[in-house]
């Protein structure tokens, strides 16, 4: 089956990087998503990685994908206060016509100023 | 990427009554879906609504609680029915162009 957990908090300074990390169990996932939720807005997708990737750079964003050990991590260089908002990792599953995707428990990112 | 509206953006409902959440897209799209976020948790999906047939629904949701039309490739509905101050949640519309899925404003739910 497919779960995906995350840390529920993280707290940094303004400036400095942000790591969130993100384990999932479906090894046969294609592609991997993180997404960000404002307070009271819709999800806004940032970034997604193919599954034969180890790393994507994004201005900003780096995601890093061991396959190994099925863990994913999304880091926020120069971290400021519009950063501040829930993250949320999630994996695909299933094939063909179907695929669903399945979403992490939310990291909360609180930028200090 | 895709531009997604839904109305009602919020409500509040007197239990036992129901309601009807719109979602339309600014393009033709194939996957459509609906899920839902309680307080503080994360987004769980309902169904997927499929383009003239029945939607096909998650473990746990039925289509009697959560009814859901797909007209055509630009609109969606699905129907919160029979209300429970259980059911107080965000219920958001996504659909999927390509690899990437995009998601709604949400719809606020409150029931009383």
């Amino acid at each position: 089956g497919e779960d995906v957990e995350q840390s529920l908090f993280l707290s940094v300074r303004e400036g400095d990087s942000s790591v969130i990390n993100c384990t999932y169990t479906d090894s046969s996932s294609t592609y991997l998503y993180w997404y960000k939720q404002e307070p009271g807005a819709g999800l806004q997708l940032l970034t997604y990685i193919f599954s034969n990737m180890d790393m994507k750079q994004d201005q900003r964003l780096t995601v890093l994908l061991n396959k190994k050990d099925k863990h994913l991590s999304l880091r926020i260089a120069d971290t400021q206060t519009g950063d501040s908002a829930i993250y949320f990792c999630a994996e695909t599953s299933g094939s063909g016509g179907y695929q669903k995707v399945t979403f992490g428990t939310g990291t909360k990112l609180q930028v200090i100023p | 990427s895709a531009v997604i509206s839904q109305k009602p953006s919020r409500d509040i409902c007197q239990r036992g009554t129901s309601l009807t959440i719109q979602c339309q897209v600014d393009s033709q799209v194939t996957m459509m879906f609906w899920y839902r976020q309680q307080p503080g948790q994360s987004l769980t999906l309902i169904a997927t609504a499929n383009q003239g047939s029945e939607a096909t629904y998650e473990s746990g949701f039925v289509i009697d609680k959560f009814p859901i039309s797909r007209p055509n490739l630009t609109f969606s509905t699905l129907t919160v029915s029979n209300m429970s101050p259980e059911d107080s949640s965000i219920y958001l519309c996504s659909v999927r162009q390509g690899i990437e899925q995009f998601f709604g404003p949400g719809t606020r739910l409150t029931v009383l």
